[in-house]
């Protein structure tokens, strides 16, 4: 089984909307992060969380929200999907008592706003 | 700011050929330097690291060179065979409260039998 799984993998939905991207792991890692891929842009952070208690927002946060509901679970919402939020949206781990640098990503989330 | 350029953005070889994909990074801070191979509908897996007190690592057909005073590091690719086939992002760790990783734009690498 992967270690590092997102749901769903691809999801349609519509200007407005507001949509869940569910993240989970069973790598035993308390950092945990959502990054978002454009072509030509690579990987930009939307945001992390080091433990349950502690969320930070990254370089590409505003229309996003996250929640940390356990060690393994880490969601991202769309409050109101517009069209520019169509991307590939990627879940990773990493281990603070390890190579801590070391981030290991989830299959992605394909997501299409019309 | 903060950001890691990569090129080229798209390479083709021939099987058997070597492939080189070269970054450069801006923040001298830096100290760790993943590759990530990106299959089409996977996620990116780390393939190679280098960390800052090392020049050159190797790992089979895969090696990545690190010039610190030049602040670019490189991934070479030996004897490609068509499985290499994918893209590839470099990226570097920024020290800003934590161990923040920036991303190059990736290279689309295409090894024709």
């Amino acid at each position: 089984d992967a270690d590092v799984t997102q749901t769903p993998r691809n999801r349609i939905t519509k200007t407005g909307k507001r949509i869940m991207l569910e993240c989970s792991q069973t790598k035993g890692h308390d950092r945990m992060y959502w990054y978002r891929q454009d072509p030509g842009l690579g990987l930009r952070l939307i945001y992390y969380s080091f433990d349950v208690k502690d969320i930070n927002k990254g370089e590409i946060s505003d229309g996003y929200s996250v929640s940390r509901q356990a060690q393994a679970k880490f969601s991202l919402s769309l409050e109101s999907a517009i069209p520019n939020q169509t991307a590939l949206y990627f879940c990773a781990t990493s281990d603070p008592w390890g190579r801590e640098e070391t981030q290991y990503f989830g299959p992605g989330t394909r997501l299409l706003v019309l | 700011g903060e950001n890691v350029e990569q090129h080229p953005s798209t390479l083709s070889v021939q099987e058997g050929d070597s492939a080189v994909i070269k970054c450069t990074y801006s923040d001298s801070a830096s100290n760790y330097f993943p590759w990530y191979k990106q299959e089409l509908g996977k996620g990116p897996q780390l393939i190679i690291d280098i960390r800052s007190n090392v020049g050159e690592k190797k790992d089979q057909r895969i090696a990545v060179t690190l010039n610190k005073t030049a602040k670019h590091f490189s991934l070479h690719i030996t004897e490609t065979q068509p499985e290499d086939s994918a893209v590839y992002f470099c990226a570097a760790s920024i020290r800003s409260g934590y161990n923040k990783l920036i991303f190059g734009a990736g290279t689309r690498l295409a090894v024709h039998p």
